[in-house]
């Protein structure tokens, strides 16, 4: 299995909802990362877990709540976000600088 | 300045043609990447590359890392490679990457 898998693909939810976004690998790599990508922009890193511990929080809201329950899996929990927060929400993983690098294809919320 | 500066940012070309783009950087890195996204869609890597020169297909990948630079090839163009390119670069032990604004190529038949 080469593939990061997200789901879901697509997200709609409203200012006062609570969701989460969900990300799983299963090729070993012991680096994981959420990045958010606004139309027409790179993206930008939100966090990296490093075996399974939060290395980098890029001064990320509180309204987002990242967590690894274990090394295949990297959870996004999103609570009272604003409608500035809608774009496209990548996981990726790698082996920590021995390559792999691999995106999944994204969750696209939209905040309403 | 931006840390990561990629050219052009925006090229349209003939089907059948020779394309290059460009990324310099300004830090130090420990690999840089070449990815491809398509409209609305997620990110592919492309290319890892810490010296020298990669090859998959009719794309071929450069750096030199001591002008600090890095090209993408596209022999043989072809509408379906219109996409955003975009040229990251890896820094520190966490692998996190910093991107480029990217390349948006479109091929016309």
């Amino acid at each position: 299995d080469t593939e990061v898998t997200q789901t879901p693909k697509h997200l709609v939810m409203g200012m006062t909802n609570k969701k989460s976004l969900k990300c799983e690998q299963h090729m070993g790599h012991r680096a994981m990362y959420w990045y958010k990508q606004k139309a027409k922009k790179p993206p930008e890193l939100m966090f990296v877990y490093s075996y399974e511990k939060l290395s980098i929080n890029e001064s990320v809201p509180s309204r987002f709540s990242p967590e690894c329950p274990n090394s295949s899996l990297l959870n996004l929990h999103l609570h009272a976000l604003q409608p500035e927060d809608s774009a496209l929400y990548l996981c990726a993983s790698s082996h920590l600088g021995l390559g792999g690098y691999t995106f999944g294809s994204g969750t696209r919320l939209t905040v309403v | 300045k931006n840390e990561v500066e990629q050219s052009p940012q925006n090229l349209t070309a003939q089907e059948g043609e020779f394309i290059t783009i460009n990324c310099s950087y300004s830090v130090g890195i420990s690999a840089l990447h070449w990815l491809q996204q398509h409209p609305g869609g997620g990110i592919v890597s492309l290319f890892m590359l810490s010296s020298g020169k990669k090859k998959h297909g009719r794309l071929i990948a450069t750096i030199n890392i001591q002008e600090k630079h890095s090209s993408l090839h596209i022999t043989a163009s072809h509408p379906r490679d219109s996409a955003v390119y975009i040229c990251a670069v890896a820094q520190g032990s966490q692998g996190n990457l910093i991107f480029g604004k990217g390349t948006k190529l479109s091929v016309k038949p």
